[in-house]
């Protein structure tokens, strides 16, 4: 079956732009997450949603960080004001429920790049 | 937050010989281990992870990896490379009821003919 996908695989940016970033995870997936993974450095989490509602976002480094998922499949990660310090790539993945323990199926990721 | 540490940041190998990539993690209690692997512009995919039960692992692509509780390891290990296991490897953890993961830095395993 389709994995989790993500678009757009890259999108370049100015300082100070709004950008949104889409992700489709596997049908059936009740978890999701986000993840940021700057150069030469492993994933960090951002945001983890069970169902339509976030129930951790303790990893969103500001307020200039959103992210959304209103029917509890697909989200959009929403960066305001961007600042260059951004630049990184974005991955998301998903999980069958949540648990701990469980494995999550990432995408390839969308290489953001703030000039 | 688990914490976990690879201790090479790059490690070059000869093809069909053996490889071993060293994570070190920050707490044994409850915790859960995994090895990711990515390709050039690929996801991340899991090789195997650890829960409980027997510390040795087996996982895809003839990876296997050994939980060691007492000296909070979790080194992946591959008796034979190949040129296709050229890849970044990621060491992930765990803890308890927390579904997010902490990862390492990163593997860069190089295989050369």
């Amino acid at each position: 079956g389709a994995g989790v996908s993500q678009t757009p695989s890259n999108k370049v940016t100015e300082k100070g732009k709004y950008v949104e970033l889409r992700c489709d995870p596997i049908s059936g997936h009740t978890a999701l997450y986000w993840y940021r993974q700057s150069l030469g450095q492993g994933p960090e989490f951002l945001i983890y949603f069970q169902g339509t509602g976030a129930a951790d976002d303790s990893g969103l480094p500001n307020d200039r960080f959103f992210a959304v998922r209103p029917e509890g499949s697909v989200s959009t990660l929403k960066i305001q004001r961007t600042e260059r310090g951004d630049s990184a790539v974005y991955l998301c993945a998903s999980s069958l429920v949540g648990g701990a323990g469980e494995t999550q199926y990432f995408g390839p990721g969308t290489r953001l790049l703030v000039l | 937050a688990q914490s976990v540490t690879q201790l090479d940041s790059q490690v070059p190998v000869f093809e069909e010989a053996p490889v071993e990539l060293r994570c070190n993690y920050s707490s044994s209690v409850s915790v859960y281990l995994f090895w990711y692997v990515q390709y050039p512009n690929q996801g991340l995919q899991l090789l195997l992870k650890y829960l409980s039960g027997s510390t040795l692992v087996k996982g895809i692509n003839g990876f296997e990896a050994e939980f060691n509780k007492s000296q909070t390891s979790f080194h992946l290990r591959k008796p034979s490379v190949h040129i296709s296991d050229t890849a970044e490897y990621f060491c992930a953890g765990g803890r308890g009821h927390d579904y997010k993961l902490s990862f390492g830095a990163g593997t860069t395993v190089t295989v050369r003919a």
